[in-house]
């Protein structure tokens, strides 16, 4: 298994760019998420899916929209690209919603900078 | 707003000296976990706790969750150079996983 893969690694975008974060898992996890991390922040929630063709907002929605087509798929696109997002995206699955105490999966991080 | 704290941000400790990290949460929490993250990597799950009281030991690692499933602890008893890197706890004060903010562990050889 591959786990849960991202990309790209590293993107630099200028203001007003639009892009999509990739993820994907081969676990047949329910649960996917979105996060980003800053410094001092530690992970912050952005968008979250309970399966497919479900999603709703985290802690930290405006900015991000997410689709959930198919269980393996949660890409995360930027329509306006804006410095306040230069940061780094985790992506991350689980058997379920993690309210249980699911072992949450973290993928490689994309790490993206917005001029 | 973050319902889940964690003290210190940042610690710097001499090689061999003993670290400890702190989760505060003003509500009651049905399990916490604990993550780790290398520089430049991502966050790995270590362990979940979930009794009021539980203590589980992973080598030198030494895990507590508060009698009042309040409060939790990471301690590491001798640090090695391979311990640096970001401690995360997380825990459900709210019917969504929330993260606290981390504490960095930096070590001087």
């Amino acid at each position: 298994n591959a786990g849960v893969t991202q990309t790209p690694k590293f993107q630099v975008l200028k203001t007003g760019q639009s892009m999509t974060l990739q993820c994907a898992q081969d676990m047949n996890h329910e649960y996917m998420s979105w996060y980003r991390q800053d410094p001092g922040m530690g992970l912050r929630l952005i968008h979250y899916s309970v399966g497919a063709g479900i999603t709703d907002q985290g802690e930290v929605p405006n900015g991000y929209n997410v689709s959930r087509s198919t269980t393996e798929d949660f890409p995360l696109r930027l329509l306006s690209a804006a410095p306040s997002q230069t940061s780094v995206y985790f992506c991350a699955s689980s058997q379920s919603s993690g309210t249980e105490g699911e072992t949450q999966y973290f993928g490689p991080g994309t790490r993206l900078l917005v001029l | 707003g973050q319902q889940v704290m964690q003290i210190p941000q940042y610690q710097h400790v001499q090689e061999g000296e003993d670290f400890t990290t702190y989760c505060n949460s003003s509500t009651t929490l049905s399990n916490i976990q604990w993550y780790k993250q290398r520089p430049g990597g991502h966050p790995v799950f270590l362990i979940q706790l979930v009794k009021s009281g539980e203590v589980k030991k992973q080598k030198r690692l030494t895990f507590q969750f508060g009698e009042a499933k309040k409060n939790s602890s990471l301690h590491i008893t001798a640090t090695q150079t391979t311990d640096v890197g970001t401690y995360f706890c997380a825990g459900v004060p709210s019917q969504k996983l929330v993260f606290g903010q981390g504490t960095r562990l930096t070590i001087n050889p």
